[in-house]
């Protein structure tokens, strides 16, 4: 089922503006990951942000998270025509120790971001 | 490095075929999971390996599907007697056991049954 749901689902810009994606989630999460997808294949990290956390930098993205209202934001800023993708938020509940701690990431269905040049 | 590898990236084939899918995960991550993108939605969870635990199936949608792991390293995801609706890309990604948890995904393969 999904968890995520990214707001908006398409956003279109101008190359030097700021990008501000929002994702909502249901349940309780141990973090929350960021993910990138160029043309329907394969998906880049971004960036990840732990429940303990409520913002987080990584050269021009800026993550905040806030888990009393089940919420997180990507900021892109400056943005450049090769930020051009779909951009997608994942969460993730810690599996037990015994079963090595590995997770299970649910994914929103994403959202396309174009920047005009 | 190598990251993760998939294969092949297209197949088509018709409607009532087997086909079988392969994922290379990173060297030395432990835990490799299975996921299916139709087109223009999210990523849906199939499968997941992890090490030698029983994998987590809960996602996969009929008793059509099937995915086995090798040696802790290359992994086979199975779709028989393909149907229409199995059109998609199937995504494969890999982690290390501990954290931080990020999963490196490889390029897919873009299933069509026709």
């Amino acid at each position: 089922s999904q968890q995520g749901e990214e707001d908006p689902q398409a956003l279109s810009i101008q190359e030097g503006e700021n990008a501000t994606m929002n994702c909502s989630y249901k349940t309780s999460i141990n973090n929350l990951q960021w993910y990138r997808q160029n043309s329907g294949r394969g998906l880049v990290h971004l960036i990840l942000i732990r429940s303990n956390e409520r913002e987080k930098h990584s050269g021009r993205l800026r993550v905040t998270l806030d888990t009393s209202k089940k919420s997180s934001s990507l900021l892109i800023t400056a943005s450049r025509a090769a930020d051009t993708a779909s951009y997608f938020c994942a969460t993730a509940n810690l599996r037990g120790i015994t079963q090595g701690g590995s997770e299970k990431l649910v994914f929103g269905k994403g959202m396309k971001l174009t920047v005009n040049p | 490095g190598a990251g993760v590898s998939q294969s092949p990236s297209n197949k088509v084939t018709e409607k009532g075929k087997d086909v079988e899918l392969r994922c290379d995960p990173i060297s030395g991550h432990t835990a490799l999971y299975w996921y299916r993108q139709s087109l223009g939605q999210g990523l849906e969870f199939l499968i997941y390996f992890q090490g030698n635990s029983a994998p987590d199936k809960s996602g996969l949608p009929s008793d059509r599907f099937s995915a086995e792991r090798t040696g802790g390293s290359v992994s086979t995801l199975t779709i028989q007697r393909t149907q229409q609706e199995d059109s998609a890309v199937y995504l494969c990604a890999s982690t290390l056991e501990r954290g931080p948890y990020e999963q490196y995904f490889g390029p897919g393969t873009r299933l069509t049954v026709t």
